[in-house]
C-alpha cells in the first residue's frame, strides 16, 4: 500500500497569510504513460464532508478560489493557500490515487493565528 | 439538485450486520464509478470500498475484504454497502462519494454526502 504521510499535524496562520501543507507519498504516484501525478487535496470543515480542491496534483477543481494551489514532484506534494481566510478553517487531506488501496493522509488542521 | 444522500446507519452489536445505502440524485449515476469512504469519530478518512459504474467490478480495502459487499442498482439510482461480521473498529461515520470522471474510472471524488454514522458496540 502506499503510505500517505502528511506535515504538520497542525498550524496556525495570521489571517493574510500563507499556509503550506506537505504531503508525501511513500512510493511515486507519477503515471509515465500520461505523465501525470495522481494525488488529490481535499479540505473538510467541521460537521461537513469533505471537498474536492485539487486533484492531478495541481489542477483545481471548479469553483475553487485561486488561492489555493497545488504543487510537487517525485514523492513531495504542496498544498498552499496563499492568503489565508477564515473561512479556510478546516483539516486538509490529501489522496493518492494511482493504486489501490486509495490511501489518504492523516490530515492537517488549519487554524487562525 | 446534484447530491448524494446516505441511510442505514445505527447501533449494532459486534458479529452483526447492518445495510447502508446512499440514494443519486441531479447526474447519471450510472455513468459515474461510485466509493464508500469512512471516518471514525476524531479520525481521518479511510476509503473503504469501489464499483464501476456498471457495477462489474467492486474493489476493497483488505480492512473490510470478505466481510463487506458494495453493490449498486442503476435503475434505482442507487448505492449500498453490506457489512457484515461488524467490529468495533468499523465504528465510523461512513461517506459514499461520487468520482471525478464520466465513463472512467479515476478515483478521486467530486461529489460527497453527508454521511451516515455506525456504531458496533454491546
Amino acid at each position: 500500500d502506499i503510505v500517505m504521510t502528511q506535515s504538520p499535524d497542525s498550524l496556525a496562520v495570521s489571517l493574510g497569510e500563507r499556509a503550506t501543507i506537505n504531503c508525501k507519498s511513500s512510493q511515486s504516484v507519477l503515471y509515465s504513460s500520461n505523465n501525470k501525478y495522481y494525488l488529490a487535496w481535499y479540505q473538510q470543515k467541521p460537521g461537513q464532508p469533505p471537498k474536492l480542491l485539487i486533484y492531478w496534483a495541481s489542477t483545481r477543481e471548479s469553483g475553487v478560489p485561486d488561492r489555493f494551489s497545488g504543487s510537487g514532484s517525485g514523492t513531495d506534494f504542496t498544498l498552499t493557500i496563499s492568503s489565508l481566510q477564515a473561512e479556510d478553517v478546516a483539516v486538509y487531506y490529501c489522496q493518492q490515487y494511482y493504486s489501490s488501496p486509495l490511501t489518504f493522509g492523516g490530515g492537517t488542521k488549519v487554524g487562525i493565528k | 439538485e446534484v447530491q448524494l444522500l446516505e441511510s442505514g446507519g445505527g447501533l449494532v452489536q459486534p458479529g452483526g450486520s447492518l445495510r447502508l445505502s446512499c440514494a443519486a440524485s441531479g447526474f447519471t449515476f450510472a455513468g459515474y464509478a461510485m466509493n464508500w469512504v469512512r471516518q471514525a469519530p476524531g479520525k481521518g478518512l479511510e476509503w473503504v470500498s469501489g464499483i464501476s459504474g456498471s457495477g462489474g467490478n467492486t474493489y476493497y480495502a483488505d480492512s473490510v475484504k470478505g466481510r463487506f459487499t458494495i453493490s449498486r442498482d442503476n435503475s434505482k439510482n442507487t448505492l449500498f454497502l453490506q457489512m457484515n461480521s461488524l467490529r468495533a473498529d468499523d465504528t465510523a461515520v461512513y461517506y459514499c462519494a461520487k468520482d471525478w470522471a464520466y465513463n472512467a474510472h479515476y478515483w478521486y471524488f467530486d461529489l460527497w454526502g453527508r454521511g451516515t454514522l455506525v456504531t458496533v458496540s454491546s
